[in-house]
């Protein structure tokens, strides 16, 4: 089974940091994926993480550690559009090839 | 220019009844996947297509029905609709069904209300 888990709700400030964390037990691994989500919109491509480590793009982070089967997002110098939902997703390999199974996203607010 | 494009963008029927949602890719991928994301967010994968052949099908009643004229188009019928089908549908496309990053892109979705 796949079972992706990341808190439901997060809050901070304009110009602050925030990390949304993402811990999945899933019975096969093919990279991890960050989407998010603004209110009523499309999913949209954040980052993308196989191999251990950060990758960085700009105010945004992602990191990955299979071994734990954890990774976070990191978002620095918040502005007020960044108020989103972050989704979690894993890809899938050998019978869940090409499956992307998600987490229920984590709301942020961004406060002024 | 749409990359990813679904109709209709909001659909609003009473139970029993039989709907179509369109969807279509101008971004050439081979890929193209259902999502169904219901009231509390959660979006969960219900069929995906490679090149008009269907690769993914997740337990899904079979009151709905996928189909792919070609690669750039999958659309989704659903027959006697039922309360719990009520959710936002999007529509995804990938350049294939495996391998190295493969991203995929998300239609606007389209949110089915059933009364």
């Amino acid at each position: 089974g796949q079972n992706i888990d990341q808190p439901t709700e997060m809050t901070a400030t304009e110009g602050a940091i925030v990390q949304i964390n993402c811990t999945y037990q899933t019975s096969g691994f093919n990279g991890l994926f960050w989407y998010q989500q603004h209110a009523g919109e499309a999913p949209t491509f954040l980052s993308y993480n196989v191999l251990d480590g950060l990758e960085e793009k700009g105010r945004f982070s992602s990191f990955l550690s299979r071994s734990k089967g954890y990774s976070y997002l990191l978002l620095k110098e918040l502005q007020m559009k960044d108020s989103a939902s972050y989704l979690c997703a894993v890809k899938g390999r050998g019978s869940t090839l090409g499956r992307l199974y998600f987490g229920r996203g984590t709301q942020l607010t961004v406060w002024p | 220019d749409t990359a990813v494009s679904q109709t209709p963008k909001y659909l609003v029927t009473q139970m029993g009844n039989d709907k179509s949602i369109k969807c279509e890719q101008n971004l050439g991928h081979d890929t193209m996947y259902w999502y169904k994301q219901d009231s509390k967010k959660f979006l969960k994968i219900m069929f995906s297509y490679n090149n008009k052949e269907l690769i993914i099908n997740e337990t899904v009643p079979n009151r709905f029905s996928p189909k792919s004229p070609d690669k750039a188009h999958l659309n989704l019928h659903i027959n006697s609709l039922e309360l719990g089908d009520s959710a936002v549908y999007f529509c995804a496309s990938s350049p294939s069904s495996g391998g190295a990053i493969n991203e995929q892109f998300f239609g606007p979705g389209t949110r089915l209300t059933v009364l």
